[in-house]
């Protein structure tokens, strides 16, 4: 299989406690995103990799979230000190190219649940 | 931000009818982009839409751009059970995708 995988699929976790999510890319893809998505909204947007500089995070990633790709290929969301409005489905999605309109494969997520 | 709104919320068919969902925006837009969400699932690309006034069609579905660059409709004819699930409009700002609303097409055999 060479779409975008992530990894968990589900996590649950108690207020407070850090969690870590993995996805990895198409492997050609040089642009890498990430959305949050509530129950019965679209995607938000959260932040932006072009290999491996962040070149935009939006408003909703507060100090508590954090994003990496150290290399340019798979990319971590790490959350800490969660709190339940954390709870979300966090999708992962690639692109290839320049532009920032190009079609984008989105991976199957992790839905966080934060008790 | 500049936001788009799909309508409607929620469509319920019977096998056979056909189906549209409407999205509209405030500002012109570069690019238009449509997604199906299936329950469970993850967004799934269906197609690109830039030029004014563009239409594109797969088999039962068609796209439109609108001539102002502003709206944009999804029609799905003599729709189907494997058809049902969220369908979002989405354009391409810079380096992000921005959402509407979706809409949700429950289909009744």
């Amino acid at each position: 299989d060479t779409g975008v995988s992530q990894d968990p699929r589900h996590k649950i976790t108690k207020r407070g406690q850090n969690v870590t999510f993995r996805c990895d890319p198409i492997s050609e893809h040089n642009r890498l995103y990430w959305y949050r998505q509530t129950l019965g909204q679209g995607p938000e947007f959260l932040t932006y990799f072009q290999n491996e500089a962040q070149l935009e995070k939006s408003r909703l990633l507060s100090d508590r979230f954090s994003a990496e790709r150290p290399k340019g290929s798979f990319s971590t969301l790490e959350i800490q000190r969660t709190e339940q409005g954390d709870s979300a489905m966090y999708l992962c999605a690639s692109s290839i190219g320049l532009a920032g309109d190009n079609e984008q494969f989105f991976g199957p997520g992790t839905r966080l649940t934060v008790l | 931000g500049q936001q788009v709104m799909q309508i409607p919320q929620y469509q319920h068919v019977q096998e056979g009818e056909d189906f549209t969902t409407y999205c509209n925006s405030s500002t012109t837009l570069s690019n238009i982009q449509w997604y199906k969400q299936r329950p469970g699932g993850h967004p799934v690309f269906l197609i690109q839409l830039v030029k004014s006034g563009e239409v594109k069609k797969q088999k039962r579905l068609t796209f439109q751009f609108g001539e102002a660059k502003k709206n944009s409709s999804l029609h799905i004819t003599a729709t189907q059970t494997t058809d049902v699930g969220t369908y979002f409009c989405a354009y391409g700002a810079t380096n992000k995708l921005i959402f509407g609303t979706g809409t949700l097409l429950a289909v009744q055999p």
